[in-house]
């Protein structure tokens, strides 16, 4: 089983819908949480980390369930620049474990 | 301007050239990392510095050799590759191993 896991999509949603990804992750100790965006043969870019509390920067919010061991992401009001594969990231006793990432596509 | 600067941005060599990847980062960050990312896959550590010391190498191959001359630069010096080592090489560094990481440009590398 993997370390942490992602739908692949692709998700192809409209300008302005909402979407939602998971991802699961297998060791229960894992401390933090992260979320990411890469570019098509761009580098990963710290998009938020992931807060017990639930966090929210604009559009995007990001929630973690450690009973069902998962984290969420969610994007409001998408945007044609909201195209990229979302990777999501957990970390446990210094090990940074990535997860293969989703990949959405906004369409006009 | 990501704050952590790789070169050469693309390579191609044959399998008995010998090549060193470059990585550079401003951050004032103790830790840095190499990854290996092949196509619709996740990122795979291949090794981490922590102040200047090496101190994970993740089964990489030997003709893999990392070095770390001071807690700025990392060096990937790559020697008698295979095509199957064909993929984007990122380097990446953080404030400590359990912060966040900030990603190089990445190089990438083509073995023919």
């Amino acid at each position: 089983r993997k370390e942490v896991e992602q739908d692949p999509g692709p998700f192809n949603v409209p300008e302005g819908a909402t979407v939602a990804f998971n991802c699961t992750y297998s060791n229960s100790a894992s401390q933090s949480f992260f979320w990411y965006r890469q570019d098509c043969r761009k580098e990963p870019k710290l998009l938020m980390s992931v807060y017990s509390s639930g966090n929210e920067d604009g559009r995007f919010t990001a929630q973690l369930n450690r009973a069902s061991q998962y984290i969420s992401l969610l994007i409001r009001d998408s945007k044609l620049s909201d195209s990229a594969t979302y990777l999501c990231v957990a970390y446990n006793n210094n090990d940074m474990r990535f997860g293969a990432g989703t990949r959405l596509t906004v369409k006009p | 301007e990501t704050g952590v600067t790789q070169t050469p941005r693309h390579l191609v060599m044959g399998m008995t050239n010998k090549k060193s990847l470059k990585c550079e980062q401003h951050l004032g960050h103790n830790a840095m990392y190499w990854y290996k990312q092949s196509a619709k896959k996740p990122l795979e550590l291949m090794f981490v510095y922590s102040l200047e010391e090496r101190v994970e190498n993740n089964s990489v191959p030997s003709r893999f050799s990392p070095e770390c001359p001071n807690s700025s630069h990392l060096f990937l010096h790559l020697h008698t590759l295979q095509p199957e080592d064909s993929a984007l090489y990122l380097c990446a560094s953080s404030l400590h191993r359990d912060q966040p990481q900030h990603f190089g440009d990445g190089t990438r590398l083509s073995i023919l």
